[in-house]
């Protein structure tokens, strides 16, 4: 069993939908918790950082951790096409041997139709 | 841009043979971490340095080993490669080994093992 389990879609939505992202995590010893976008034939861009569980807002993106369910989520409101990507949870424990590793989902694709 | 680069691009070598990955991180960060991307097995961290040393290692094979050099670019060698090599690999950098620090991708180099 994968440390983070994360649909991988794909995910088809109309222009101006509400997308709901998630990830599940075994590791209790996760504390970081990321989001990145990956564009096709890019690198991984971070969008969302939060630190342990709560919610946080970037623009049309909002972050929410819940540590006691092992669970986190991305929300994008009035999704655009350029919003098009495959989208990776990522999560960090809070260091001991590990240092920076980032453990990933595998990833879920989102089309956004207009 | 994340300001982190990567070269080359795109590699395409025999199995059995050996390349060199090189990875430049972003002006000022001083560790640098090495992942892989591949269809079935998604974004694994392999191996992350900081100022020169060795400070984390994941699922790294014997084959493979990187360096940081003291102007702080990457290289990660891989050598006897196999089909199975064929994959996307990132570099990461991020200002310090601390694990709070947000990691930021470069575009990654495609290997191709025929």
């Amino acid at each position: 069993q994968k440390e983070v389990e994360q649909d991988p879609g794909p995910l088809s939505v109309p222009e101006g939908a509400i997308v709901s992202l998630n990830c599940t995590y075994s590791n209790s010893a996760f504390q970081y918790f990321m989001w990145y976008r990956q564009y096709s034939r890019k690198g991984p861009e971070l969008l969302m950082y939060t630190y342990s569980s709560g919610n946080k807002e970037d623009g049309r993106f909002t972050a929410q951790v819940d540590k006691s369910s092992k669970y986190i989520s991305l929300f994008i409101r009035d999704s655009q096409p350029s919003d098009s990507a495959t989208y990776l949870c990522a999560m960090r424990d809070a260091g001991g041997t590990s240092y920076g590793k980032l453990t990933f989902g595998q990833g879920t694709i989102l089309t956004v139709h207009p | 841009d994340s300001g982190v680069t990567q070269t080359p691009k795109h590699l395409i070598t025999a199995t059995g043979q050996r390349v060199t990955l090189r990875c430049s991180p972003r002006s000022g960060d001083l560790s640098v971490y090495w992942y892989q991307q591949s269809l079935d097995q998604g974004l694994q961290f392999l191996i992350q340095y900081y100022n020169g040393e060795e400070r984390a290692k994941g699922n790294i094979l014997e084959r493979f080993s990187a360096q940081q050099f003291p102007d702080l670019h990457s290289e990660l060698n891989l050598s006897s490669l196999e089909l199975g090599d064929s994959a996307l690999y990132f570099c990461a950098s991020s200002g310090s080994a601390g694990t709070g620090e947000t990691q930021y991708f470069g575009p990654g180099t495609r290997l191709l093992v025929l």
